[in-house]
């Protein structure tokens, strides 16, 4: 089955740092990749998302391309800020509906930015 | 935008009580999910439905069962409940069609058994 493997947490940086948070999938076809990000309290929202390979998904400063060949889809911010400070989920969905409409989760990262 | 409105926020229950989780959408979406999220586990499917009065067991159905009566009402139901399903409970919905339509969530609802 479907399966997305992310890196082992927590991570915490510095203002202004780089971040990488590797994410990698197992599924058959051609499945779209999201990231979700989830802030203190709150549910989880998309912060970007990618359907075929190598699309760039963008968004608030974030990127990620779909590599087919690496089976990946790794998020990076050039610079985070303290607001970044969230739980990061990398998620596929297959390429059909109806039943296949459903999510596959990696089990998220939590990142904390320090000022 | 997108609304996924979950009934309560925090709730409190007791061991053995039936718990009913509420969760509805406002963009005639087909397609609704519930999950479960626990540390360390991220967020795995109990049910979820793809049209009114349909249903499908995701990965963790056990102690759960799901009623779609209407197109935007969703509801999660705990026959008996368990200090086990202590958890936080995110409900969803998507659009029918192809794999690039994204899931959009509640705030969720962070379900307390005693």
């Amino acid at each position: 089955g479907d399966s997305v493997t992310q890196m082992e947490g927590p991570v915490t940086l510095s203002e202004e740092a780089f971040l990488t948070i590797n994410c990698t999938y197992t599924a058959t076809g051609y499945p779209s990749l999201f990231w979700y990000v989830q802030y203190p309290g709150e549910g989880l929202q998309l912060l970007l998302k990618a359907t075929k390979a190598d699309d760039k998904g963008s968004n608030k400063g974030f990127e990620a391309t779909y590599r087919k060949e690496t089976t990946s889809f790794h998020l990076e911010k050039g610079s985070v800020q303290v607001s970044d400070s969230a739980v990061y989920f990398c998620a596929l969905r297959g390429s059909s509906g109806g039943a296949n409409s459903k999510l596959t989760f990696g089990k998220g990262i939590t990142l904390s930015v320090r000022p | 935008d997108v609304k996924v409105t979950q009934s309560s926020r925090y709730l409190v229950k007791r061991t053995g009580e039936k718990v009913f989780l509420e969760c509805v959408q406002d963009m005639d979406h087909e397609n609704m999910f519930w999950y479960r999220q626990d540390p360390g586990l991220g967020l795995r499917l109990i049910y979820f439905s793809y049209d009114v009065k349909m249903k499908e067991k995701g990965d963790i159905p056990e102690g759960y069962s799901v009623s779609r009566e209407k197109k935007e009402r969703f509801s999660l139901i705990l026959e008996s409940a368990s200090t086990n399903q202590t958890s936080m409970y995110l409900c969803a919905s998507s659009p029918q069609g192809g794999g690039n339509q994204p899931q959009h969530f509640g705030d969720g609802t962070r379900l307390s058994i005693l």
